[in-house]
């Protein structure tokens, strides 16, 4: 059974960091492309990165506006991955969700998100 | 950036209706489109890839059609446990975007 398990999200203030965790199990992990999406309260779904493999020199691709501020990496040794974010303002508040990104050019597994507020 | 127009943003129907929901990309995506169903308090889930193709376990009242701009998911006999919010995703081209969302319900 795929899972994905997110973790490490909370309160933070503005113009603070955060890091928030996904771990996985049931998969190649080694061969998986994975992916954050957020979502803010009551809005729709926005694709925020996404991390290729090792073979494939962990390349990465974000969302235009957050690649300043947003980095995702990967512990192919932990089966996890993640997601830093720097500079955090109000509009980052949402739950973020990992997800695996298949070939067929979808997200086919996610997790059950995690809640960052970003608040004063 | 490729925009998706998603339509209706939300819809009422009665259990057995036929329901469908579009999706316009701003270019021309080839079949590289996904349908995804979110209830509240859960993650997303794929029901539809590639524009057609019923991802597993989905029941077979889910279908999907078109190419190149104009995309459309249908149910055909609306069901209780089909109320929710559904999504489209191209995956053309990178960012990756999502449609609006249509929140669908029974009347």
């Amino acid at each position: 059974e795929v899972r994905l398990v997110e973790s490490g999200g909370g309160l933070v203030k503005p113009g603070g960091s955060l890091r928030i965790s996904c771990a996985t199990s049931g998969f190649v992990f080694t061969d998986a492309w994975l992916a954050w999406v957020r979502q803010a309260p009551g809005k729709g779904l926005q694709w925020v990165g996404r991390i290729k493999t090792q073979a494939e020199n962990l390349t990465t691709d974000y969302f235009a506006p957050l690649e300043a501020r947003f980095h995702i990496s990967r512990d192919d040794s932990k089966n996890t991955f993640y997601l830093q974010m720097t500079s955090l303002r109000v509009e980052d508040t949402g739950l973020y969700f990992c997800a695996t990104y298949g070939a067929s050019r979808r997200f086919d597994y996610w997790g059950q998100g995690t809640l960052v507020t970003v608040s004063s | 950036d490729v925009q998706m127009t998603q339509s209706p943003p939300s819809l009422s129907a009665s259990i057995g209706d036929r329901v469908s929901i579009t999706c316009r990309a701003s270019q021309s995506i080839s079949s590289w489109v996904a349908w995804y169903q979110q209830k509240p308090g859960k993650a997303p889930k794929v029901l539809i890839s590639v524009a057609t193709r019923l991802e597993s376990g989905v029941p077979s009242r889910f279908s999907g059609r078109g190419a190149g701009t104009d995309f459309t998911l249908t149910i055909t006999s609306l069901q209780p446990e089909d109320v929710a919010t559904y999504f489209c995703q191209q995956g053309h081209s990178f960012p990756l975007t999502f449609g609006g969302g249509t929140r669908v319900e029974i009347k």
